[in-house]
């Protein structure tokens, strides 16, 4: 089982360019979430989608967009990259919103 | 905002010392979760509690949810439980900044 896999781990953009970062777990999780970590302000919760189908606004969702594309896969997309996305994002998944989370092996984006 | 408070930010301990590394909330929960974030960056989940105490291995996590406080202390130190532990509360809604931890040999 790969449990939370994360595409891709590295990725350099210009301002302006856009990207999707990708999540998939194989655990039948009902729950997923995206986050980023920056220096000194510990993880953020950017967004969540508590079922397959709906998805909802964390702390930080400006310039982000999601996609839970079915039960398995979490995407998510920055439209216009900005300096201020220069960050490390991970993914997460849990059975229901309180069960133990299993997290992806991060995907360290520098946007220039 | 600071719902959630850890404390000490950076602790450094000879191998061996009992280690305890506290996280104080000041919003009502129904569980919190300790993490642990390895130094190349990996993150695993220690415990979900929602009261009492619970134990793996070395690591034990007590919760007290009428006082907002939680703890997780770690029983003879070694230099591979350096890492960096975050407490989560509120359906992961909220995370700690976390706590150094480094374990000299």
């Amino acid at each position: 089982n790969a449990g939370v896999t994360q595409t891709p781990k590295f990725q350099v953009l210009k301002t302006g360019q856009s990207m999707t970062l990708q999540c998939a777990q194989d655990m039948n999780h009902n729950s997923m979430y995206w986050y980023r970590q920056d220096p000194g302000m510990g993880l953020r919760l950017i967004y969540y989608s508590a079922s397959e189908g709906t998805t909802d606004k964390g702390e930080v969702p400006n310039g982000y967009n999601v996609s839970r594309l079915n039960k398995r896969e979490f995407s998510l997309r920055l439209e216009s990259a900005a300096p201020s996305q220069t960050s490390v994002y991970f993914c997460a998944s849990s059975e229901l919103r309180e069960s133990e989370l299993f997290f992806g092996s991060g995907t360290q984006l520098s946007v220039l | 905002k600071n719902e959630v408070e850890q404390s000490p930010q950076n602790l450094t301990a000879q191998e061996g010392e009992f280690i305890t590394i506290n996280c104080s909330y000041s919003v009502g929960i129904s569980a919190l979760h300790w993490l642990q974030q390895h130094p190349g960056g990996g993150i695993v989940s220690l415990f979900m509690l929602s009261s009492g105490k619970k134990k793996h291995g070395r690591l034990i996590a007590t919760i007290n949810i009428q006082e907002k406080h939680s703890s997780l202390h770690i029983t003879a130190s070694h230099p591979r439980d350096s890492a960096v532990y975050i407490c989560v509360l509120n359906e992961k809604l909220t995370f700690g900044t976390g706590t150094r931890l480094t374990i000299i040999p």
